[in-house]
């Protein structure tokens, strides 16, 4: 079956660091794969996408790459803030034609702290 | 665009009593749904999921149902509430369409047991 597999938290860094959390994936086929935020209290939000190999998807700063050779989407920050302190969850989505109903396979998410 | 709305945001109740929570889809047409359980600020469990009116597939044996009464709207119920009901409970949505999209979700509800 399809799994996810994240690097152990908690993760604690000082503002202006550099963040790698990694991510790694077993699913046939070409997966599309995501990382999500969650914020405390909160739902999680989309953070970035990629559908296929070597895609990178960024936003906010964020970047992660889909490595196929690796079956890797690595989360990375070049300067974090207090602001980015929350739960990171990296998630795929087997294309398995018209039987996955779009379900999403998650890792077991990542706490982030930033301190200032 | 689309919104998911989720309520109540907080809710206890005692052991045994019913559970309905509520969630709605705006902004499209015929997604798919789902119910999430999440324990410790961490780990999703997936709950249920719909495909359409009426359709429901249920992932993990539980106290636990869920309906669909209509194309956007999602409940999830229980008769009799256990203390290991307890935890925080996320709706999401998807486009049915495309090998690509991916899940949206509600602001969730922290479920209380007492």
């Amino acid at each position: 079956g399809n799994s996810v597999t994240q690097m152990e938290g908690p993760v604690t860094l000082s503002e202006e660091a550099f963040l790698t959390i990694n991510c790694t994936y077993t699913a046939t086929g070409y997966p599309s794969l995501f990382w999500y935020v969650q914020y405390p209290g909160e739902g999680l939000q989309l953070l970035l996408k990629a559908t296929k190999a070597d895609d990178k998807g960024s936003n906010k700063g964020f970047e992660a790459t889909y490595r196929k050779e690796t079956t890797s989407f690595h989360l990375e920050k070049g300067s974090v803030q207090v602001s980015d302190s929350a739960v990171y969850f990296c998630a795929l989505r087997a294309n398995a034609g018209g039987t996955s109903y779009g379900k999403l396979t998650f890792g077991q998410g990542t706490i982030l702290t930033v301190h200032p | 665009s689309q919104t998911i709305h989720q309520w109540p945001a907080t809710l206890v109740q005692p052991v045994g009593s019913p559970l309905s929570l509520e969630c709605t889809v705006e902004g499209t047409s015929n997604p798919n749904l789902y119910w999430y359980r999440q324990a410790a600020g961490r780990g999703l469990q997936l709950l249920f999921y719909s495909v359409g009116i009426g359709q429901i597939s249920s992932e993990v044996p539980q106290n636990l149902s869920a309906s669909r009464p209509q194309d956007r709207q999602f409940i999830l119920s229980s008769k009799k509430l256990l203390l290991s009901d307890s935890g925080f409970y996320l709706c999401a949505w998807s486009f049915t369409g495309g090998p690509y999209q991916p899940q949206h979700f509600g602001d969730g509800t922290r479920l209380s047991i007492l």
